[in-house]
């Protein structure tokens, strides 16, 4: 399976920050990759798919790029509704994976 | 409005079985690809399981492949996923979502409020 791995694991910020999420894949997985936001007790919710298109609906202070294994998330003036936790996924594979989460937190 | 609504979590005991539901409405069902997604409390999402639109391609994780059982009945709209010789390590709400096409990519564009499991004696 492929492998996603996301840092930082958590990350203190403060409203207005411009944040920077990555995630890296064991292996090339083109633009296959999905970014979701997840609230306590919530669903999670697509952001960005196909590494950089943004969902409908979702701020455009929301970005993706990257492609290849090497890819980011950026939210470039952080509001107070976006403290949540953040996920990539490769859909590459059909046996689609996740990578472990960062908790984004007020500082 | 699309909507995925899942049931049938709730307490087990190890080695014993249960069945998961998700009623899917506002879309054409039989034309999408559906997913099973679990979360352990404090953990992240895990994949679980994967059906075509027709139910003739189906994939597992190794963690569930053996068994965990992914079905539909795109007549009912609903998706399924029966779970025996559950272990602890199962416990974890199951969220069900829809897997779409689109920009040349896929990914899940639509999830339900997902269901507790809970493997405890």
């Amino acid at each position: 399976d492929i492998q996603m791995t996301q840092s930082p694991s958590s990350l203190s910020a403060s409203v207005g920050d411009r944040v920077t999420i990555t995630c890296r894949a064991s292996q090339s997985i083109s633009s296959y990759l999905n970014w979701y936001q997840q609230k306590p007790g919530k669903a999670p919710k697509l952001l960005i798919y196909a590494a950089s298109s943004l969902q409908s609906g979702v701020p455009s202070r929301f970005s993706g790029s990257g492609s290849g294994t090497d890819f980011t998330l950026t939210i470039s003036s952080l509001q107070p509704e976006d403290f949540a936790t953040y996920y990539c996924q490769q859909s590459y594979s059909t046996r689609n994976t996740f990578g472990q989460g960062t908790k984004l937190e007020i500082k | 409005e699309v909507q995925l609504v899942e049931s049938g979590g709730g307490l087990v005991q190890p080695g014993g079985s249960l069945r998961l539901s998700c009623a899917a409405s506002g879309f054409t069902f039989s034309s999408y690809e559906m997913n099973w997604v679990r979360q352990a409390p404090g953990k992240g999402l895990e994949w679980v399981s994967y059906i075509s639109s027709s139910g003739s391609t189906i994939y597992y994780a190794d963690s569930v492949k053996g068994r965990f059982t992914i079905s539909r009945d795109n007549a009912k709209n609903s998706l399924y996923l029966q779970m025996n010789s559950l272990r602890a390590e199962d416990t974890a709400v199951y969220y069900c979502a829809r897997l779409y096409y689109g920009s040349g990519s896929y990914y899940f564009d639509y999830w339900g409020q997902g269901t507790l499991v809970t493997v405890s004696s």
